[in-house]
């Protein structure tokens, strides 16, 4: 089974819209964490926002935030106020307490944002 | 900027040669993990090394071995490339290892073509 499925290969936003891409994860873990990462056409992978699997709160920064639903493991980054260089690629990773200290990425997730 | 720099960007190499990706991690981070991106899709885990020694392994043969040396570099090398090899090769760094909520630092990656 997929660790982390990102169902949307392909989202189009108008500019200063916000938008919503999905994010599910499986594990059996207890203690995990949940990133995403930005991704532009030049290769590096940028740190955008993290969520413990025991944060009540869900995480935000700046014009991030991260819609945490425990119980039906999924982790949705939310952008708001979308601008032109939030066009890239966003991943969703997972990182377990167990195993081999890795991320497990999804397939990602193609943000095209429209002026 | 992460601080993680990797050489060379791009690289073209042939069938059965072998292949030798650095990486410079952040001051202080002990731990480096390498990943490879096939076209398309996410990043895959290699393996991770901490204080110098391997610390964990995805489902990748013995031909793709590292090296991490105590000034905070790091080496990927692959033997006997094959055209699957292709890919792009990031590093991330990050300060301790067996720590679920840790960030992993990504560098721009190198583009490995193998023809």
């Amino acid at each position: 089974a997929q660790k982390i499925t990102q169902t949307q290969p392909g989202m189009f936003v108008q500019e200063k819209e916000a938008v919503t891409l999905d994010c599910t994860y499986d594990t059996s873990d207890q203690s995990y964490g949940l990133f995403w990462y930005k991704q532009p056409s030049s290769g590096e992978m940028i740190f955008l926002i993290y969520q413990g699997s025991y944060d009540e709160q869900n995480a935000t920064e700046g014009r991030y935030s991260l819609n945490f639903q425990k119980a039906r493991k999924s982790a949705n980054l939310v952008i708001s106020a979308s601008q032109l260089g939030d066009s890239a690629m966003y991943f969703c990773a997972m990182r377990e307490r167990t195993g081999a200290n890795n991320l497990f990425f999804g397939t990602g997730t193609r943000l095209t944002v429209i002026p | 900027e992460t601080g993680v720099t990797q050489s060379p960007t791009h690289l073209i190499k042939t069938r059965g040669q072998q292949v030798t990706l650095r990486c410079s991690s952040q001051s202080g981070h002990n731990t480096v993990s390498w990943y490879q991106q096939a076209l398309g899709q996410g990043p895959q885990f290699i393996f991770q090394y901490y204080r110098e020694e391997e610390n964990g392994r995805g489902n990748f043969p013995p031909r793709f071995s590292g090296l991490q040396f105590p000034n905070y570099s790091s080496e990927l090398n692959v033997n006997a490339l094959e055209l699957d090899d292709s890919a792009l090769y990031l590093c991330a760094s990050s300060v301790g290892t067996s720590v679920y909520q840790e960030t992993q630092y990504f560098g721009p990656g190198t583009r490995l073509l193998v023809l």
